[in-house]
């Protein structure tokens, strides 16, 4: 019962902005968008969340629709280093204690 | 580094031995995940605790399959008998509560290979 839909894979130029979307057209109320990355053969890292307002921190930019239907990770300038599958997930803040992944999008970051 | 630690990080075995995967939290943090990733897949949940106590566990956590945490500190996986269906990464993590995010930190996995 996958609540989010990502592109597959993506390619993004070193240095320039990368924008992730994601799909969350079911999401409720009381339902945060989380983002995730995994860089090969390591955990999963956490980037960003938020609920309706867009946030920023030393990672990323979130933005998210005023529908909340869907948002978009921003990597303002990315790096071979932010190469990873980029996982977007719904989660129910205190409750759902569990992440539910998908297949995420993996972004190739090329020279 | 105070993250989340697994040891060991690659183990290999053969079909039909036990295997056991520690996970140390970060300090403090009370609540401790199991994930699974095989490849090419994102990871899925296994079981969580709060401290000691085990609150919940997926259908995916067969029989075979064991934790435990028992002074709400480290926390243990073990498989029994293994399987070769069982290859795949062991993820852990863990998350403060009490604050105004859940946010879960993961720690580098243990990849099992069941030969």
């Amino acid at each position: 019962d996958a609540k989010t839909t990502q592109p597959p894979s993506m390619d993004c130029a070193e240095g320039r902005a990368a924008n992730l979307p994601c799909n969350h057209s079911t999401i409720s109320g009381n339902e945060y968008v989380y983002w995730y990355r995994q860089i090969h053969s390591q955990g999963p890292q956490y980037i960003i969340h938020g609920l309706k307002n867009n946030e920023t921190n030393e990672m990323a930019s979130l933005i998210i629709t005023e529908d909340r239907k869907s948002s978009t990770l921003i990597l303002p300038h990315a790096t071979l280093r932010d190469t990873a599958v980029y996982y977007c997930i719904v989660r129910v803040e205190r409750h759902d204690y569990k992440l539910s992944f998908g297949a995420g999008t993996t972004v190739t970051v090329r020279a | 580094d105070t993250g989340v630690s697994q040891d060991p990080r690659h183990k290999i075995t053969k079909r039909g031995q036990n295997v056991t995967f520690r996970c140390d939290p970060i300090s403090e943090h009370n609540r401790l995940y199991w994930y699974r990733q095989t490849l090419g897949q994102g990871p899925e949940f296994l079981t969580y605790f709060q401290n000691e106590a085990q609150l919940e566990k997926s259908r995916l956590l067969s029989d075979r399959f064991s934790a435990e945490r028992p002074k709400g500190s480290f926390s243990t996986l073990e498989i029994q008998r293994t399987e070769q269906g069982d290859s795949a990464m062991y993820l852990c993590a863990s998350s403060p509560t009490g604050s105004s995010t859940t946010t879960q930190y993961f720690g580098p996995g243990t990849r099992l290979l069941v030969l």
